[in-house]
Parts: C-alpha cells; sequence; structure tokens
C-alpha cells in the first residue's frame, strides 16, 4: 500500500511570496489533514476534509492560507503572501474515518526568508 | 469542546528503567484517543490507540496506555526504556461528536540515558 505522498519536500522563499503544497493521501481514505509544525512544538491543525467537504477549519489563517480538495483526492495547500512566521513543516495525513490511524506524508519544510 | 494536555514537555530516564508519559484529555464526546511518535527528522508514526473497548490498550515496541475516564487521563508507559525510544511522543484526541475535531497534545520529549 503506497502512503501518504508530498511535495516538495522544501521550499525556500522570500516573504510576501506565494507558495503551494501537494497532497495525494492513501487510495480510499475519506479524511485528510493539513497540520503545521513549527520546531520545538506539535502539529497544529490547519484543515481537515471529509471527502472534497471542509469539515474543520478554525485554526486556518484565512487571510492568506487557503486549501482544497477537488474530487475527494488529492489536495493543495497555498500560502500568500507568505510571513517569516510561516517557516514550518506542513503534515498531511490521511485516515479512513473517525478512531482510525492517521497516516502523515514525509512533509514540506518551508523556510520563509 | 476538546483538548489535550500532555504535563511533561520533557522526561529524561535511564536505560532500563520504566518510562511515564503522562497525558490529560477534556472531551465533549466520548473520544478516541491516540499516541504518536516521532524520531528526529523522521515522520510521525502511531503507537497506540484507544476507541471505547479495552482500557488497557498495548501498542508498538512494548509501550501501552491505559484510559482512566474517572481522571480524564490516558499515559504511556513502558517497563524497561530503550535508546532506540529517544524521541517526541504526542498525546492526540479526536471527538466522536458531529466533526470528529483532531487536537494534538504539545509534545514530551523523551531522553533515556545510557
Amino acid at each position: 500500500e503506497a502512503g501518504v505522498a508530498q511535495s516538495p519536500r522544501y521550499k525556500i522563499i522570500e516573504k510576501r511570496q506565494s507558495v503551494a503544497f501537494w497532497c495525494n493521501p492513501i487510495s480510499g481514505h475519506a479524511t485528510l489533514y493539513w497540520y503545521q509544525q513549527i520546531l520545538g512544538q506539535g502539529p497544529k491543525l490547519l484543515i481537515q476534509f471529509q471527502n472534497n467537504g471542509v469539515v474543520d477549519d478554525s485554526q486556518l489563517p484565512k487571510d492568506r492560507f487557503s486549501a482544497e480538495r477537488l474530487k475527494g483526492v488529492d489536495s493543495t495547500l497555498k500560502i500568500q503572501p507568505a510571513k517569516l512566521e510561516d517557516s514550518a513543516v506542513y503534515l498531511c495525513a490521511s485516515s479512513s474515518g473517525w478512531g482510525t490511524e492517521q497516516f502523515f506524508g514525509p512533509g514540506t519544510r518551508l523556510t520563509v526568508l | 469542546a476538546q483538548s489535550v494536555t500532555q504535563l511533561d514537555s520533557h522526561v529524561s530516564v535511564s536505560e532500563g528503567t520504566p518510562v511515564l508519559l503522562r497525558c490529560n484529555y477534556s472531551s465533549s464526546y466520548s473520544p478516541s484517543l491516540f499516541w504518536y511518535v516521532q524520531h528526529p527528522n523522521k515522520g510521525l508514526q502511531l503507537l497506540l490507540k484507544y476507541t471505547s473497548a479495552a482500557t488497557l490498550v498495548k501498542g508498538i515496541n512494548g509501550f501501552e496506555a491505559e484510559f482512566k475516564k474517572s481522571e480524564t487521563s490516558f499515559h504511556l508507559t513502558k517497563p524497561s526504556a530503550h535508546m532506540s525510544d529517544a524521541a517526541e511522543y504526542f498525546c492526540v484526541v479526536s471527538d466522536s461528536g458531529g466533526y470528529q475535531k483532531v487536537t494534538f497534545g504539545t509534545g514530551t520529549k523523551l531522553q533515556v540515558i545510557p
């Protein structure tokens, strides 16, 4: 079974630039999560999708972050414009439903200069 | 509303001695509870989970956790620490209610001294 795929693995940008991250979950997993993990902290849930609908985006900074999951499969997270404090690892995870294990991708390490 | 509190940000134990990582939670609904481990520069991996079956849950690598509803706790234990256990551990709660929200704890960094 293929795992959760994410790209790119690393990204360095200047502040005020835009960036996009891509995630392909495990086949058949209805639930997809995006997390932000700042160095030394636990993952913070940014957005949770159930199929292609948003379940929770209460911690997503909607003035600069956006995410979509077209067709209920892969997903894109965008930051526009980026700030220095957005430097973090962005993790994508998927699960087959409530109470089931989340499988995490390798993450994208973003550095904003 | 739900929340999870990991009571210790750092725990240091000697190799071969017991490990105890503490986690308290609050949840409006019957929760699912998880422990994940993150080794340096590695991805997050599930250690164990509780989903309303047996209250004592056994996981990988000799870890186990006990769900205590009266104490709203889900502490992670291991009888004997190994050097390879050095990592960061996260307690996670997921509500069974409508949105099935997921909340991570702030993490406990486990150091194992030889």
